[in-house]
């Protein structure tokens, strides 16, 4: 059974990055995507981008305006995202979760989701 | 790029209740949507895929139907545990939209 463990909260100065780390654990780490999704105070969910270190491409959500670096280190398991040039409007909870898919769908659901990373941008 | 509506946005509900929510796409996502729980400060917890496939360890009280652009999620018989706010996701496109929420409050 997969479980994801995060790295712990921060807080940046705007225009400094953050990076967050999710550690796999408990199935091959390879051969599963690992996507980001973050959730701003009070709002809803957010799919920011994925990868899949089997192929070791990375998919971004199309307004991320080159701010979001997804990588992985197979050797550790772990997965990492980058978010760069914050902002006030970045403060939020951060989440890697596995992508899941069947073999008709183009894309995924998430499941299990890791514990999430409370990023706070403040001067 | 695929709006994904819910409503309604807060459900105020008793303990046995039968409950629906409903999510609404705004283009055709054949069967590709996924149902979430939520309780504060956790993760989402999945509950259905496929739009009507019932993750494994869930109880059956929760049940997901729809095709196309609308979808529900009823929970037959509310339980304490269930108080919680609730998320539809599509992956029928790259941005796998999720919906705004649905708090489910104690009435």
């Amino acid at each position: 059974q997969v479980q994801l463990v995060q790295s712990g909260a921060e807080v940046k100065k705007p225009g400094s990055s953050v990076k967050v780390s999710c550690k796999a654990s408990g199935d091959t780490f390879s051969s599963f995507g690992i996507s980001w999704v973050r959730q701003a105070p009070g709002q809803g969910l957010e799919w920011m981008g994925e990868i899949i270190p089997m192929f070791g491409t990375t998919h971004y959500v199309e307004n991320s305006q080159g701010r979001v670096t997804i990588t992985a280190d197979e050797s550790s398991n772990t997965v990492y995202m980058e978010l760069s040039s914050l902002r006030s409007e970045d403060t939020a909870v951060y989440y890697c979760a596995r992508d899941l898919r069947d073999d008709h769908s183009s894309f995924n659901w998430f499941d299990p989701w890791g514990q999430g990373t409370l990023v706070i941008v403040s001067s | 790029d695929i709006q994904m509506t819910q409503s309604p946005s807060t459900l105020s509900a008793s303990v046995g209740d039968r409950v629906t929510i409903t999510c609404r796409a705004s283009q055709s996502i054949n069967t590709w949507l996924a149902w979430y729980q939520q309780k504060p400060g956790k993760a989402p917890n999945l509950l259905i895929y496929k739009a009507s496939s019932l993750e494994g360890g869930v109880p059956s009280r929760f049940s997901g139907s729809g095709s196309g652009t609308e979808f529900t999620l009823t929970i037959s018989g509310l339980q304490p545990d269930d108080f919680a706010t609730y998320y539809c996701q599509e992956y029928n496109s790259y941005s796998r939209t999720f919906g705004q929420g649905t708090k489910v409050e104690i009435k």
